[in-house]
């Protein structure tokens, strides 16, 4: 099956600094990327769309000053957390679509951001 | 709106069945799609169902009936290693899958 790899597993920073995690498909072409935050013992919560070649769209709620999204590639998006605090500690999982298929979705093994 | 619920926790016995719930309201329907989650890790796909009915896949099976925005998950001969969260997510038109809070579930010897 399709391969999402998503980098770094973990990751511990100070607060105020700035954390990039990267999602790469690597083996498919992904014109749409997601980004998903997930609170211990709670669901995926989507925080954007990311499409190739253009701004992400972001959902309600979400900073998307703070939470930088680019997908300059079509098996590459980065999410950029910016000026990081406590509140922002969570795990963070991108997903890529596989043509225009829904099912075609892969996720990403997660990236769990601690900030001191 | 999107709402999607189902059951917070559930807990069953190795080698029984166990069924768990999704009912679901979306503003567009691009089919119903089951995960397994364990702690820690990525989502795997299970299951999807964009028509009416049973789909079945080995020890694990998943139904849809749109008219009534519900759907389940079963698993059969239940094995420790069934043990994790169990996504019920929503495909919209949009392309987006919204997902339910999850169903964790513990299976006991």
């Amino acid at each position: 099956g399709a391969v999402v790899s998503q980098h770094p597993s973990r990751v511990i920073c100070k607060s105020g600094t700035s954390v990039k995690i990267e999602c790469r498909s690597l083996d498919f072409q992904a014109t749409t990327m997601f980004w998903y935050r997930q609170f211990p013992k709670q669901s995926l919560m989507l925080m954007a769309t990311s499409n190739e070649g253009s701004k992400a769209t972001y959902e309600q709620g979400v900073e998307k000053d703070k939470f930088l999204i680019n997908h300059a590639s079509l098996t590459l998006s980065t999410l950029t957390v910016t000026s990081a605090h406590p509140e922002d500690s969570s795990f963070y999982i991108c997903s890529a679509r596989e043509g225009q298929v829904s099912e075609k979705l892969f996720f990403g093994s997660g990236t769990q951001l601690s900030v001191l | 709106g999107q709402n999607i619920d189902q059951p917070t926790e559930m807990t069953a016995t190795e080698g029984a069945i166990v069924q768990i719930n999704c009912t679901y309201q979306t503003s567009g329907f691009n089919g119903l799609f089951w995960y397994q989650q364990h702690a820690g890790e990525a989502p795997t796909f299970l299951s999807y169902n964009v028509l009416d009915g049973l789909e079945e896949k080995g020890r694990f099976s998943s139904f849809l009936s749109r008219s009534k925005g519900y759907s389940y998950l079963l698993l059969k001969e239940l094995q420790m290693k069934d043990s994790a969260s169990y996504l019920c997510a929503v495909g919209n038109q949009g392309g987006k899958l919204i997902f339910g809070q999850g169903t964790e579930l513990s299976v006991k010897p």
